[in-house]
C-alpha cells in the first residue's frame, strides 16, 4: 500500500477560477478527512465521510466548497470561484475506524491563487 | 469545543541536546492526545499518542510525551536530539465520545537542530 495520495500536488489559479483536487485514500479505510493549512499554522478540519455519507461539515467549508466521495473511495475537494484568501495547503487523511485509529495524511496539494 | 496552544512557535537547539516542546489543551470533554511530525515537503506523520493506561508515552525515535490531566499539558521530549529531528511538531487532540473522531491541533512548533 502506497498510502494516501493526493493530485494535483500544486496547483496555481487564477482567482474567480474554479478548482477540483483528488485524494485517493488508504484502500478499505472507511474514513476521509479533509484539512486546510495556511501558512504559520496548523491544519484545520473541513469535513469528513464514512464511506459516501458526508458526516460532518466545519464552518470553514462555505458555500463555495464542495466535496464528494461517491463510491467510499476516492474523494474530491472543489473550490468555486476561488478567492486569494484560499490560498493554502489541503490535507487529506483516512482512517480504518473511529476513535482508535490512526489518521494517515497525504502529502497536501498546495493552492495558490493569483 | 477544543483548542491547542503550542507555546513555542520556534525552537533553535544544538545537535546532542535535550528539546522540550510544549503543548496546553483546553476542552470540556475528555480527549485523546498526539504529536505529529511534518518533514519539508512531506505530510503529517504520526508521532506518538495518547489513549489511555500510562501517561508517559513514547515513540520508537526516542521522543516521549506525558499526560499531566489537571496541567492540561501534553508535553513533547527527547533527552538528545539530532540533525535529522529539525521538522515541524504539531501536538493535536480529538474527543473520546464524538465518532467524528477530528483532530483539533495547534499551530505547530519549529524544531531546528544545529550541528
Amino acid at each position: 500500500d502506497t498510502g494516501v495520495s493526493q493530485d494535483p500536488r500544486h496547483k496555481i489559479t487564477k482567482r474567480g477560477q474554479n478548482v477540483t483536487f483528488r485524494c485517493d485514500p488508504i484502500s478499505e479505510h472507511n474514513r476521509l478527512y479533509w484539512y486546510r493549512q495556511t501558512l504559520g499554522q496548523g491544519p484545520e478540519f473541513l469535513t469528513y465521510f464514512q464511506n459516501e455519507a458526508q458526516l460532518e461539515k466545519s464552518r470553514l467549508l462555505s458555500d463555495r466548497f464542495s466535496a464528494e466521495r461517491p463510491k467510499g473511495s476516492f474523494s474530491t475537494l472543489e473550490i468555486q470561484r476561488t478567492e486569494q484568501g484560499d490560498s493554502a495547503m489541503y490535507l487529506c487523511a483516512s482512517s480504518f475506524g473511529g476513535h482508535f485509529y490512526e489518521q494517515y495524511f497525504g502529502p497536501g496539494t498546495r493552492l495558490t491563487v493569483t | 469545543a477544543q483548542s491547542v496552544t503550542q507555546l513555542d512557535s520556534q525552537v533553535p537547539v544544538f545537535e546532542e541536546a535535550p528539546v522540550e516542546l510544549r503543548c496546553n489543551y483546553s476542552s470540556s470533554v475528555s480527549v485523546y492526545l498526539f504529536w505529529y511530525v511534518q518533514y519539508p515537503n512531506q505530510g503529517l506523520q504520526l508521532l506518538l499518542k495518547y489513549l489511555s493506561g500510562s501517561t508517559l508515552v513514547e515513540s520508537i525515535n526516542g521522543f516521549e510525551a506525558e499526560f499531566n490531566k489537571s496541567q492540561t499539558s501534553f508535553h513533547l521530549r527527547k533527552p538528545s536530539v539530532h540533525i535529522s529531528d529539525t521538522a515541524e511538531y504539531f501536538c493535536a487532540v480529538r474527543p473520546r465520545e464524538t465518532s467524528g473522531s477530528r483532530l483539533t491541533f495547534g499551530e505547530g512548533t519549529q524544531l531546528t537542530v544545529n550541528p
